[in-house]
């Protein structure tokens, strides 16, 4: 397995920001994904980080360091609809199948 | 475009009763996979098509699943007989080649096996 740990939940204030860790141990993958889902939802694409470093889009970026074996999505602006469910996925570099983390329940508040 | 369909999106059947999924992918989508989520774990991947051919199921559970995709276009996954640990959440996703971008997910099918 590849052990994709995600703290359960996080709270934060519309307008602040927030980041959601997510660490893993595992000998190899292609990338790494952050998807978010709405409750009953289909999961839908934010990110997806290969190399170490930042991929900023707008007001979410992701981070990742392979060496250390951790990455994070950052949310910047929090608005109220960004209250959802955040999916850290590994991409399986022994073919197209991702491996999800349990995911991070994240509730903005007014 | 349209989205991945997903069929239907809620379903209640007693133990050992058969039950069938159907997932329509973004047309032209050669790639469809599914995945499934049960309670309180992770989703996790049942299997690829690339076209009418299964490249990856090593995710079925067991030989109660069969997945299925006729002419490389809708795909199904039957669940016979079924149990109450199938409870849960089924995805189906698809994308156009190996770009990793071009992963999209259906919205899901509920299974509640009572």
């Amino acid at each position: 397995g590849q052990n994709i740990d995600q703290p359960t939940e996080m709270t934060a204030t519309e307008g602040a920001i927030v980041q959601i860790n997510c660490t893993y141990q595992t000998s190899g993958f292609n990338g790494l994904f952050w998807y978010q889902q709405h409750a009953g939802e289909a999961p839908t694409f934010l990110s997806y980080n290969v190399l170490d470093g930042l991929e900023e889009k707008g007001r979410f970026s992701s981070f990742l360091s392979r060496s250390k074996g951790y990455s994070y999505l950052l949310l910047k602006e929090l608005q109220m609809k960004d209250s959802a469910s955040y999916l850290c996925a590994l991409h399986s570099n022994s073919g197209y199948a991702l491996n999800f983390g349990k995911g991070t329940s994240l509730l903005v508040t007014p | 475009e349209a989205g991945v369909t997903q069929f239907p999106s809620h379903s209640v059947i007693e133990k050992g009763q058969t039950v069938t999924l159907r997932c329509d992918p973004i047309s032209g989508h050669d790639n469809l996979y599914w995945y499934r989520r049960v309670m309180g774990k992770e989703i996790k991947f049942l299997l690829h098509f690339v076209k009418e051919s299964k490249q990856d199921e090593s995710g079925m559970p067991n030989n109660r699943f069969l997945a299925e995709r006729t002419g490389g276009t809708y795909s199904t996954l039957k669940v016979q007989p079924a149990e109450l640990e199938d409870s849960g959440v089924y995805f189906c996703a698809s994308s156009q080649d190996y770009s990793v971008y071009g992963y999209t997910f259906g919205s899901g099918t509920r299974l509640t096996v009572v």
